[in-house]
């Protein structure tokens, strides 16, 4: 079975500096994997997503993710954090076993930016 | 492209009504729609999945007499909550994936249900 775990709960940065959310995920198959991004009160925002491509993934806004495969990784990057960045993010992992391909989310990961 | 709307964006309703909230995939057919529920500074927890012109596919514990989905046509899907209670107040969030776009999911910006 597929799951996901994202490793700080919390992230601060300041305004310029690079960001790093951190995410492992297991799989038992070739997993298709995302970065959602969620600001208050809203829907969700594909960032960017993984399908057995280009190991390093762009994204929109900057960021980026580079799939691991042999540390089970796949963490989500930017070189500058802006203000406009202040998000909750979620790693998530397509259950590509199962026939409905449901995705599985991690617990989320608060992204603070301080000026 | 690929942009899901939800309406109302937000409801309060009294305890034992009911209340009806709409999914439309704006740009795309969507033959599959999914149903989440978030509470407040957790993650998303799916609900339920529905094809279009299927019955819709329940998970675990989410009671299907309780939160009614239809998938009449490729463009709309409903999530109705009866005889809502407070402990139904939560954030319901629709995705939809189909249309050519791959497995993707794409949201939709959400409803928040206040049940008083």
């Amino acid at each position: 079975a597929q799951s996901v775990t994202q490793l700080d709960s919390h992230v601060s940065v300041s305004e310029g500096t690079p960001v790093l959310l951190r995410c492992n995920y297991s799989s038992s198959y070739s997993p298709s994997l995302f970065w959602y991004v969620q600001h208050p009160n809203k829907g969700l925002q594909l960032l960017l997503k993984y399908t057995s491509a280009a190991t390093l993934v762009k994204g929109i806004n900057g960021f980026e993710a580079e799939f691991k495969k042999s540390e089970t990784s796949f963490h989500l990057t930017k070189p500058s954090a802006h203000m406009s960045d202040a998000a909750e993010y979620f790693c998530v992992v397509s259950d590509t076993g199962g026939a409905t391909n449901k995705l599985i989310f991690g617990t989320g990961t608060l992204l603070a930016v301080q000026p | 492209g690929a942009v899901v709307s939800q309406h109302p964006s937000w409801v309060i309703c009294k305890s034992g009504t009911s209340v009806k909230i709409e999914c439309r995939s704006l740009d795309f057919q969507a033959t599959t729609m999914f149903w989440y529920r978030q509470f407040p500074k957790q993650s998303l927890m799916l609900m339920a999945t529905s094809n279009e012109g299927s019955k819709a596919t329940y998970e675990q514990g989410v009671e299907k007499d309780k939160f009614l989905i239809n998938h009449a046509s490729l463009t709309l899907s409903t999530l109705t909550v009866t005889s809502a209670h407070p402990e139904d107040s939560s954030f319901y969030i629709c995705s939809a994936r189909g249309g050519g776009l791959g497995d993707t999911q794409y949201f939709g910006p959400g409803t928040r249900l206040t049940v008083l």
